[in-house]
């Protein structure tokens, strides 16, 4: 029963390039979440998503990032043109069900981009 | 606002040593509280879910606890050793629409031999 898979785990942009994240939940979570950490810090809510649906997406920057989480295949985090404050270490986390529900949310080891 | 607060942010104790960590939360209306701990350059991992009915629960040598009236929660270490060295971090749930969870800024544990 594999865990939340992120991948790629390190990724290396240019400025201006796109950086694409992607997260496959647990067997049987239709719930993912996706947060940011940056270095000494601690975890920042980007998004939240089910399956086809943004629930809540209030922790993303207006411009440049986008999710989503397709019927079939992974969730994807897009960032486009990136600037070197986007270096951060992404996690994804996913659930069976609602958090208010005592799901046990489950996180991925991260994806840490370095924008050079 | 949905606030989370943790304390002491950083703490540094001899090994074989108890140690209790503390959040303090205004996130409402409550559903659940979660502890994680965090390890350097790895994902969260859940140690522990209270809700409001619950007061202490335990998971090996972490005993978590919950006052739903105070709205503080503890998390107590037991004979630490030098794997617990990583960061903790309580999160709060709310019955609110979207995301529902409310992430405190973590405490810094370091076991020294």
């Amino acid at each position: 029963n594999a865990g939340v898979m992120q991948n790629p785990r390190h990724l290396v942009r240019r400025r201006g390039q796109e950086a694409r994240l992607r997260c496959s939940p647990m067997k049987g979570h239709s719930h993912v979440y996706w947060y940011r950490q940056l270095p000494e810090e601690g975890l920042k809510f980007m998004v939240y998503l089910q399956k086809e649906n943004i629930i809540d997406e209030s922790g993303m920057p207006k411009e440049r990032f986008s999710a989503e989480f397709p019927k079939e295949g992974p969730s994807i985090l897009r960032i486009q043109q990136v600037v070197r404050g986007d270096s951060a270490a992404y996690f994804c986390a996913s659930s069976p069900g609602q958090p208010t529900s005592g799901n046990t949310i489950y996180f991925g080891e991260g994806s840490w981009l370095t924008v050079v | 606002k949905n606030q989370v607060e943790q304390s002491p942010q950083s703490l540094i104790i001899l090994e074989g040593k108890n140690c209790t960590l503390q959040c303090n939360y205004t996130v409402s209306p409550f559903s659940n509280l979660r502890w994680y701990k965090q390890d350097t350059g790895r994902g969260p991992v859940s140690l522990t879910i209270m809700t409001f009915s619950e007061n202490t629960k335990s998971n090996g040598r972490y005993t978590a606890t919950l006052d739903a009236d105070t709205k503080q929660s503890s998390l107590h270490i037991t004979a630490s050793q030098l794997s617990d060295s990583a960061s903790y971090i309580c999160v709060v749930s709310a019955y609110n629409a979207g995301n529902m969870l409310t992430f405190g800024g973590g405490t810094r544990l370091m076991v020294k031999p």
